[in-house]
């Protein structure tokens, strides 16, 4: 198992465009979050699954993102129409709550996205 | 509904200890006490579960005050490896969102 791994690691783009992000989690890993990292805070909650189900979207989330978890394994998250603000580094984490309560998250390395 | 964290940032010599404080507003069902490098992922330190029960491993430990929705991260003798923001995140429920605070810069000296 070589843990969460998240593609591409950084992407430059102009604004306006469209950006996909893909995390791949620990195989056996039930729920999968997204989340938003700017520079000196804390990861901003974007959604999460269970499995192949959304369960939850942050009201932070505008229409253009969307988020997808196919069969319960990768997930990608999708930005339309980049603007400067979306400029951030995307973390995702899986956890596998089969554990119980004491299922710890475990991140990725991050997608670190400059619109320009 | 972000949880608070206190100190915002704090600067030590290599052997001293620190508190790292976490409070919500809201009953919490969990806390999680993670750790992030410069340029790195957060790496899980520790979850404390409703019931008040404190949990250490080395020299880093951590309790969680039910009534009063508190949790305090302990770092005793602390190491240059220390270096690096915490943070708590909160779970209101076990379906909930993890809703991470703001984070605690930690600087460790030689």
């Amino acid at each position: 198992d070589t843990g969460v791994s998240q593609d591409p690691r950084h992407k430059i783009t102009k604004r306006g465009q469209n950006v996909t992000f893909r995390c791949d989690p620990i195989s056996e890993h039930n729920r999968l979050y997204w989340y938003r990292q700017t520079l000196g805070q804390g990861p901003e909650f974007l959604t999460y699954f269970q499995n192949e189900a959304q369960l939850e979207k942050s009201r932070l989330l505008s229409d253009r993102f969307s988020a997808e978890r196919p069969k319960g394994s990768f997930s990608t998250l999708e930005i339309q129409r980049t603007e400067q603000g979306d400029s951030a580094m995307y973390l995702c984490a899986s956890r596998d709550l089969e554990l119980g309560d004491t299922g710890e998250l475990f991140f990725g390395e991050g997608s670190r996205l400059t619109v320009l | 509904q972000q949880p608070v964290q206190s100190p915002q940032a704090v600067i030590l010599r290599e052997g001293e200890d620190a508190v790292i404080n976490c409070s919500s507003s809201k009953a919490l069902y969990s806390v999680h006490w993670y750790r992030q490098k410069h340029g790195e992922a957060p790496v899980f330190l520790m979850i404390l579960l409703k019931g008040g029960e404190q949990k250490g491993h080395d020299k880093i430990s951590a309790s969680f005050n039910e009534k009063k929705q508190q949790s305090s991260l302990y770092l005793t003798a602390s190491q240059l490896s220390y270096s690096g923001t915490y943070f708590c995140g909160t779970e209101l429920g076990s379906n909930y969102q993890l809703i991470w605070g703001a984070g605690t810069k930690l600087i460790i000296k030689p």
